[in-house]
């Protein structure tokens, strides 16, 4: 499996807090993202980032900001949680930008 | 942007029935095509891909057929266990080199 590792597995949280969520990568790969999972909608992207400093924005960016100041981390952060912010967290990573993505196992966050 | 369309689930099998799930997609160009598979409790992983038209992928008796006339990249077992219970997930990159677009899911339960 990659080396991918994402924290917290689990939170709960309350409405208008902040939240951060990291996730860590071994491999050294250039391209990290940050996708979310809600029934009905399968994975919907929030923010990708291309190289250390570089992100941009996926098609759910709105409430959301990212930060990737070293290679190995990338950080999703909820500015003032909203309930519809609830939901399953994915992290993954590629080599490329047509690479295969290597995901990790996933932050369950339920915004109180 | 580029998108892909795959059939509604939940599909209920029985152990040894074929499988097809449908995918169509929409893109500029032709586009790797993937599929993804996500076991309960963790990541997606990819299952197969195809790099051009008419390729075909292949992995754990699972294949899919890359056709551009129908713009189709189905996805086929023989025999499904028990095993192969899973959400099923259709992709490909959205134009240019920018991250993969997912469709819904499917989810299979296969009944021993």
């Amino acid at each position: 499996d990659a080396g991918i590792t994402q924290s917290p597995r689990h939170k709960v949280t309350e409405t208008g807090t902040p939240v951060t969520l990291r996730c860590h990568q071994t491999e050294n790969h250039r391209y990290m993202y940050w996708y979310r999972q809600d029934p009905g909608h399968g994975l919907r992207l929030i923010h990708y980032s291309y190289g250390v400093k570089d992100t941009d924005k996926g098609e759910v960016s709105d409430g959301y900001s990212v930060s990737r100041s070293k290679t190995e981390d990338f950080l999703l952060t909820l500015e003032s949680a909203t309930s519809s912010q609830t939901s399953v967290y994915f992290c993954a990573i590629s080599e490329t930008a047509n690479s295969p993505l290597h995901f990790g196992n996933g932050t369950r966050l339920t915004v109180t | 942007g580029d998108s892909v369309t795959q059939m509604e689930g939940p599909v209920t099998l029985s152990e040894e029935a074929f499988l097809t799930i449908n995918c169509t997609y929409t893109a500029t160009g032709y586009p790797s095509l993937f599929w993804y598979v996500q076991y309960p409790g963790e990541g997606l992983q990819l299952l197969l891909k195809a790099t051009k038209a008419d390729d075909k992928g292949s992995n754990k008796g699972f294949e899919a057929t890359y056709r551009k006339e129908t713009t189709s990249f189905h996805l086929e077992k023989g025999s499904v266990q028990v095993s192969d219970s899973a959400v099923y997930f259709c992709a490909l990159p959205n134009s240019g080199n920018t991250p993969l677009v997912f469709g819904k899911g499917t989810r299979l339960s296969v009944i021993a």
